[in-house]
């Protein structure tokens, strides 16, 4: 059973176009997070939210929209997506409580051509 | 500018020998440590970490070290074993005014366990 969970694995789509990765978590852990790894495999936090309310919001375009519909749901979307957007992304959840860490999800890999 | 470093970007160990995996960091401020293990095509998973009013944490083969006046952590693996074979990130956080207690992270270094 699946903590965190994120669709699609892969996603390989065309310049311009409009996608949305999902991530789901049956922790129910109140804080979620996307992280996006770099081509230098540095991981870059991207959006923090908790309890459905967005508290990091790091220096990414506008074109990427979190979208948290319940505390168990928080869900990237991309519009007009370009070639430096290929990356991998992952989905990760955590306690208020900092010590035991984060749960990651496996990871979408977006290949945009 | 990084705050996490890991210079090496990867290690190989012989099976059975120790594995030791740097890191260090400029912040002063950080008061919490982590490692965190990655395979391919996998996300990373919480492996062990160290509050800053310790030096040491252990659980079973591995052992991280926290030296503060060096600003330096290590993890120790012993004896290794070629599943331990993965790309090992350290992270760091701070309170509020520091990081905010979101996880800054190093490059990774990656380690082979030889057989």
């Amino acid at each position: 059973d699946t903590a965190v969970s994120q669709t699609p694995k892969y996603l390989v789509t065309q310049m311009g176009n409009d996608k949305s990765i999902k991530c789901e978590q049956n922790l129910g852990h109140d804080t979620m997070y996307w992280y996006k790894q770099d081509s230098k495999k540095f991981l870059k936090i991207m959006f923090s939210y908790n309890n459905k309310e967005l508290i990091i919001n790091e220096t990414v375009p506008n074109r990427f929209s979190p979208k948290s519909p319940d505390k168990a749901h928080l869900n990237l979307h991309i519009n007009s997506l370009e070639l430096g957007d290929s990356a991998v992304y992952f989905c990760a959840s955590s306690l208020p409580d900092r010590t035991y860490g984060y749960t990651f999800g496996s990871g979408t890999r977006l290949t945009v051509v | 500018d990084q705050q996490v470093k890991q210079n090496s970007p990867s290690l190989s160990v012989q099976e059975g020998r120790i594995s030791i995996l740097n890191c260090d960091y400029t912040n002063s401020m950080f008061d919490y440590f982590l490692w965190y293990k990655k395979y391919p095509a996998e996300g990373p998973t919480f492996l062990i970490s160290i509050s800053s009013i310790k030096d040491k944490n252990e659980d079973g083969r591995f052992t991280v070290f926290l030296n503060k006046s060096a600003k330096h952590l290590s993890l120790h693996i012993v004896p290794s074993q070629p599943g331990d074979s993965a790309v090992y990130f350290c992270a760091a956080s701070g309170e509020v005014r520091v990081s905010n207690y979101q996880l800054i992270w190093g490059a990774g270094t990656k380690l082979i366990i030889k057989p």
